[in-house]
């Protein structure tokens, strides 16, 4: 069981689209991050965020956080292929332990 | 290199085999997790080293599963007896802090095992 629930499970899009990913929980998180995963690899940290309401800018990324910091949102702007991956959010507890998401499979096609 | 380094990075196991999976971290990195991940799930956790001491282990499914990080760097993850439910790729990360001071982990590729 995860706490988390991502969507969409999969997305596939053509190069030059706009998108956005869901990340929602019923919990509290004191701090979310989202990881991108590519086949083979482990995750790798796009971000985090800790303020409820916050929003920060990684490139043509943008990571929200919600008011009652439950949820999260990851927009990406004019995708690419290059963005071709599994993402990943991660809600942060006590003594920062993680709680991951089933995460969104995004192919953008070129 | 400069990463988290996982080996092997696949390993197919016969059902009831024991299998260790090593992790060598990040060197100086205090903290040391182990995630497990199904096929399309996000990972989930197992256990988590503060130098050698195993501070949190509630993640770990069974008592078949056994981790262990004697001198604080290297870290093995043993499964004894495995069985097909074991089959799934297993992560490992380090972090330069303890569990509360930091919250950046960097993954190894991770070790994807098999069990037929």
């Amino acid at each position: 069981t995860q706490l988390l629930e991502q969507s969409p499970q999969f997305l596939s899009i053509q190069e030059g689209e706009n998108l956005t990913v869901y990340c929602n929980s019923s919990s509290v998180f004191s701090s979310l991050q989202w990881y991108r995963q590519e086949p083979g690899e482990g995750p790798v940290l796009l971000v985090t965020v800790v303020t409820g309401g916050e929003v920060k800018k990684l490139k043509r990324l943008t990571f929200q956080f919600g008011d009652a910091r439950k949820d999260s949102s990851l927009h990406i702007t004019a995708a690419q292929p290059g963005d071709t991956g599994l993402y990943l959010c991660a809600g942060g507890g006590n003594f920062n332990k993680f709680y991951f998401g089933s995460g969104t499979k995004l192919n953008v096609k070129p | 290199g400069a990463g988290v380094s996982q080996s092997p990075r696949y390993k197919v196991a016969k059902r009831g085999q024991d299998v260790a999976l090593r992790c060598d971290p990040i060197s100086g990195h205090v903290s040391l997790f182990w995630y497990q991940q199904a096929l399309g799930q996000g990972p989930e956790f197992l256990t988590y080293f503060q130098n050698e001491a195993q501070l949190d282990k509630s993640g770990l499914p069974s008592d078949r599963f056994f981790a262990e990080r004697p001198e604080g760097s290297v870290s093995t993850l043993k499964i004894q007896r495995t069985q097909q439910e074991d089959s799934a790729v297993y992560l490992c990360a380090s972090s330069p802090k303890a569990r509360g001071q930091s919250n950046i982990q960097y993954f190894g590729a991770g070790t994807r095992l098999s069990v037929l």
